[in-house]
């Protein structure tokens, strides 16, 4: 199983809804970080968190961090079609980071 | 260029031959990561350079992977005796510093890729 799991593999909404995509990690997490995909093109940062219980915003994301349950979730308000792409969360692991599978994300006009 | 360029950006090779994959990091980055996407999976990572530093390489899959970076600048990712299992997107990253060193955000800029199809 992967280091970094991503849940819901996949999903559609509806253009206006939010959402919310997780990422739990196997290990203790000292650094999170998320990116947004699109087909064919390399990744975007969005946000990084370090800290147990911090929140950070941009635009209609917001990804928060629990340290405890080794866990980060990214929920995104009145979603729109320019949300849409793969989104993969990473942990700092040692220098690096360790990337989950990806959850990819579809609105619908 | 202001971002990471990756070149070629698709490569179609015949099993057996060699590859070379190239990165320009963005200038004044220090550290230069690879990573590896096969389809529908996540980054896997390869290798990573810091500076003058010996390379981690405990990522590259088998002896047919090697990496070479020229002080901090390009980097070349060079696959021999291609397999149909190496087709991918091959993702190149620079930052100010290696993660965790407190330099600069943290973030990794990737390129583009270079999509890699064995046939």
């Amino acid at each position: 199983s992967q280091e970094l799991e991503q849940s819901p593999q996949s999903l559609i909404v509806q253009e206006g809804k939010n959402l919310t995509i997780n990422c739990t990690s196997s290990k203790t997490l000292y650094g999170l970080y998320w990116y947004k995909q699109k087909y064919g093109e390399g990744l975007i940062f969005l946000m990084m968190l370090q800290k147990g219980g911090e929140e950070k915003s941009h635009e209609k994301i917001t990804a928060k961090l629990d340290e405890k349950k080794q866990q980060s979730s990214l929920h995104i308000t009145a979603s729109q079609p320019s949300h849409a792409g793969i989104y993969l969360c990473g942990a700092d692991r040692g220098n690096k980071l360790v990337f989950g599978a990806g959850t990819i994300l579809r609105v619908k006009s | 260029g202001a971002g990471v360029s990756q070149s070629p950006s698709n490569k179609v090779t015949e099993k057996g031959k060699d590859v070379e994959l190239r990165c320009d990091p963005i200038s004044g980055h220090t550290a230069l990561y690879w990573y590896r996407q096969r389809l529908g999976q996540g980054l896997e990572f390869l290798i990573y350079f810091q500076g003058n530093s010996a390379p981690d390489k405990s990522g590259l899959p088998s002896d047919r992977f090697s990496a070479e970076r020229t002080g901090e600048s390009v980097s070349t990712l060079t696959i021999q005796r291609t397999q149909q299992e190496d087709s991918a997107v091959y993702l190149c990253a620079s930052s100010l510093g290696l993660l965790g060193q407190g330099v600069g955000t943290g973030e990794l800029f990737f390129g583009e890729g270079s999509r890699l199809t064995v046939l």
